[in-house]
């Protein structure tokens, strides 16, 4: 079946760099879009949303860019911190209610 | 405002128990959705309830059934477990009304399966 899927499993970035997470996804029903945050022993954290009318999103040092022509999806973080550290999910909405489909994951790792 | 709850957050079981997970969702919410995140890899959907029923379901087989209380709080039951049963239980609560696609996740119940 159709998934959203991760280009990179691991990233690695020095500190107050940006960092950029990709997603492809394949399923070009899809119209609502999900970035979450999973540090170790938590569950996941709602990071940034957008909807497949947008094709850019901005939140607090989070930007999250839409490409339908190509079904790609990334989250960009400015300046990147320790606290940044952690696994990073995009997940989609199958447009039959509130069931997420998820990606594999890219782990973030910020170097001092 | 307490966010999403679950109980209890670590279990471990052998092969053949059942096992009963618990989540109560962020207040004012009334939708709960169980998910299942084996090492490693992204959360699946399992089942969602809304008004006490299950809405959506995943491909999950029929040991896996829930439950949701008129207060919204939810459980979700495993018989007959497996081995490849053990993984991080999520539930995620949302409001079915308005921006209904946005969940909020529990820190899960790491359920050990020997």
């Amino acid at each position: 079946g159709e998934s959203v899927g991760l280009h990179l499993p691991t990233l690695s970035v020095q500190e107050g760099d940006n960092s950029i997470i990709n997603c492809a996804y394949s399923n070009s029903a899809s119209d609502y879009f999900i970035w979450y945050k999973q540090e170790s022993g938590k569950g996941p954290q709602f990071i940034i949303d957008i909807r497949s009318n947008m094709d850019k999103r901005q939140g607090q040092r989070v930007t999250v860019l839409l490409n339908k022509t190509v079904k790609h999806l990334s989250l960009q973080i400015a300046a990147t911190q320790p606290g940044d550290s952690a696994v990073y999910f995009c997940a989609e909405n199958n447009n039959a209610g509130n069931m997420l489909t998820f990606g594999g994951g890219t782990r973030l790792m910020v170097k001092p | 405002d307490a966010g999403v709850t679950q109980s209890p957050t670590h279990l471990i079981k052998t092969r053949g128990q059942q096992v009963t997970l618990r989540c109560s969702p962020k207040s004012g919410h009334d939708t709960v959705s169980w998910y299942q995140q084996a090492l490693g890899q992204g959360p699946q959907f399992i089942f969602q309830y809304y008004e006490e029923e299950e809405r959506q379901r995943g491909n999950f087989p029929d040991r896996f059934s829930g439950h949701q209380f008129p207060n919204y709080s939810s459980e979700l039951n495993v018989n007959a477990l497996l081995l490849g049963d053990s993984a991080l239980y999520l539930c995620a609560s949302s409001l079915a009304a308005g921006d209904g696609e946005k969940l909020f996740f529990g820190s899960g119940t790491q359920l050990s399966v020997l």
